[in-house]
């Protein structure tokens, strides 16, 4: 089935420290992995995606490794800062753009 | 550029009404998905409105239905309303293939009571 499992559920980290997190898929077909940040009342926001023809992509702060033959990807997240705290999403693509979302994972940045 | 725009943002109905939800896709997508997310869970997806046709459908009841637009835009409605519709509805947009970007609106929120 279409399954996409994320740990850890909550992850407090000192600011400035580094934050992963880590997602698995049950679908080898699947080709397109988004992260999305939502925060209290908002909706989800895009901050990095990564398709199966990469294997890492950075943009700043934030970067995301995929191991498809392993079926997992990860997001890091580097000096993290106050406005980093949030709910964060890993998500898989189950054919034509239907998104399969894990549990979500609460970050929390300590001053 | 105008992102997803979702409308209305909040609202409250009662049990065994139906509800409109309305979503205008980012500028030159095509495609509408819609998810429902309760409270403290991950997106669940419903369905999905690509050339004015449903595409594909999630695991939920008939009482879900919705509707896309020829300028793309899209509905959802929910009809005999249950305590248990209480959610955040959330509209994807994208560009109608497999791998291109999906970026959400705001989503409305509605509470049955």
């Amino acid at each position: 089935g279409e399954n996409v499992e994320q740990h850890p559920s909550t992850l407090s980290v000192q600011e400035g420290d580094s934050a992963v997190i880590k997602c698995t898929y049950s679908d080898s077909a699947s080709n397109y992995f988004p992260w999305y940040k939502q925060e209290l009342g908002k909706g989800p926001q895009l901050i990095i995606d990564i398709r199966s023809n990469v294997g890492e992509k950075k943009d700043q702060r934030i970067a995301v490794t995929l191991n498809k033959t392993a079926k997992h990807f990860s997001l890091h997240i580097t000096e993290t800062q106050p406005e980093d705290s949030a709910v964060y999403f890993c998500a898989a693509e189950f054919g034509n753009e239907k998104l399969t979302f894990g549990t979500g994972t609460r970050l929390t940045i300590i001053p | 550029d105008a992102g997803v725009t979702q409308s209305p943002t909040h609202l409250i109905k009662t049990r065994g009404q139906q509800v409109t939800l309305r979503c205008s896709p980012k500028s030159g997508h095509d495609t509408v998905s819609w998810y429902q997310q309760a409270l403290g869970q991950g997106p669940q997806f419903i369905f999905q409105y690509y050339e004015e046709e449903e595409r594909q459908r999630g695991n939920f009841p008939d009482r879900f239905s919705g509707h896309q637009f020829p300028n793309y835009s899209s509905e959802l409605n929910v009809n005999a309303l249950l305590l248990g519709d209480s959610a955040l509805y959330l509209c994807a947009s994208s560009l109608g293939q497999s791998g291109n970007t999906i970026y959400f609106g705001e989503g409305s929120w509605l509470t049955v009571v």
